[in-house]
C-alpha cells in the first residue's frame, strides 16, 4: 500500500460528458502528480502540483483541468470526454516539489462509451 | 525519435538469469526513475537516480549522466520479477516528467 488513495477504481461515462477523479496523497507529501496511461500512448505527465500552487504542466489538454486543495487532495476534472480519453489515470505524491521518490495510487480506469 | 528510449521492448528470461533493462534520454534531467507496473496495473517505484549508482535487494540501476544512460539489472531473476519496466526522466529547468515505452519481461520458471 502506497498510502495514495485514487477514487474513483473504475468510471464508465459516455462521450460528452464530465468527470472528476480525485487523489489523496500519502501524508506530508506536498506534491501530487497527474499521469494518464492510454494503450497507444503509454504514460503521459499530465501534470504537477505542490503545496497548492500549479508546478509543472504536461501535456494535458484544455477540456481537463485540476487542482488541489488546502488539505492536499487533488482532484482532475475531465470535460466533453471523448473515446480517446478512455485510459487508467494515476496519481502519484511525493514529498518535495521535484526529484523527489513517487509513490502511485492504484489508478482510476476511465472508459467512455 | 523519442526523448527517452528504452530497450528490450520485451524480454523473457529463465529463472535464475541476470536481465539488463537499458533507457536512453537525450534531454537535460534532474532525476531518472525507474518504475515497475504490474499485470494488474499497480506502479511501484523501484529508484530514483541522479548519479551514480543505487542497489535495493536483486535490482541495481546505474545511471551515466555524461552518456544519457541508465540501466536496471536484476540478479537471481524470478518469476515474480515478471512485469513492465518504465524509465521516466525529470527534465531539468521544466520539471515535467518523460516516460519510456516501457520493457515488458517474462520471467519463466
Amino acid at each position: 500500500d502506497s498510502g495514495v488513495t485514487q477514487t474513483p477504481k473504475h468510471l464508465i461515462t459516455a462521450t460528452g460528458q464530465r468527470v472528476t477523479l480525485r487523489c489523496s496523497p500519502r501524508s506530508g507529501d506536498l506534491s501530487v502528480y497527474w499521469y494518464q496511461q492510454s494503450l497507444d500512448q503509454g504514460l503521459q505527465f499530465l501534470i504537477q502540483y505542490y503545496n497548492g500552487e500549479e508546478r509543472a504542466k504536461g501535456n494535458i489538454l484544455e477540456r481537463f483541468s485540476a487542482q488541489q486543495f488546502p488539505d492536499l487532495h487533488s482532484e482532475l476534472n475531465l470535460s466533453s470526454l471523448e473515446l480517446g480519453d478512455s485510459a487508467l489515470y494515476f496519481c502519484a505524491s511525493s514529498v518535495l516539489g521535484q526529484a523527489g521518490e513517487l509513490f502511485f495510487g492504484e489508478g482510476s480506469r476511465l472508459t467512455v462509451l | 525519435k523519442n526523448e527517452v528510449e528504452q530497450s528490450p521492448q520485451n524480454l523473457t528470461a529463465q529463472e535464475g538469469e541476470f536481465i539488463t533493462i537499458n533507457c536512453s534520454y537525450s534531454v537535460g534531467i534532474s532525476a531518472l526513475h525507474w518504475l515497475q507496473q504490474h499485470p494488474g496495473g499497480g506502479i511501484v517505484s523501484l529508484f530514483m537516480l541522479s548519479s551514480g549508482k543505487k542497489k535495493h535487494g536483486r535490482l541495481i540501476a546505474t545511471i551515466n549522466i555524461q552518456e544519457k544512460h541508465s540501466s536496471l539489472h536484476i540478479t537471481a531473476s524470478h518469476p515474480r520479477d515478471s512485469a513492465v519496466y518504465i524509465c521516466a526522466v525529470l527534465t531539468s529547468g521544466t520539471y515535467k516528467y518523460i516516460f519510456g515505452t516501457g520493457t515488458r519481461l517474462k520471467v519463466l520458471a
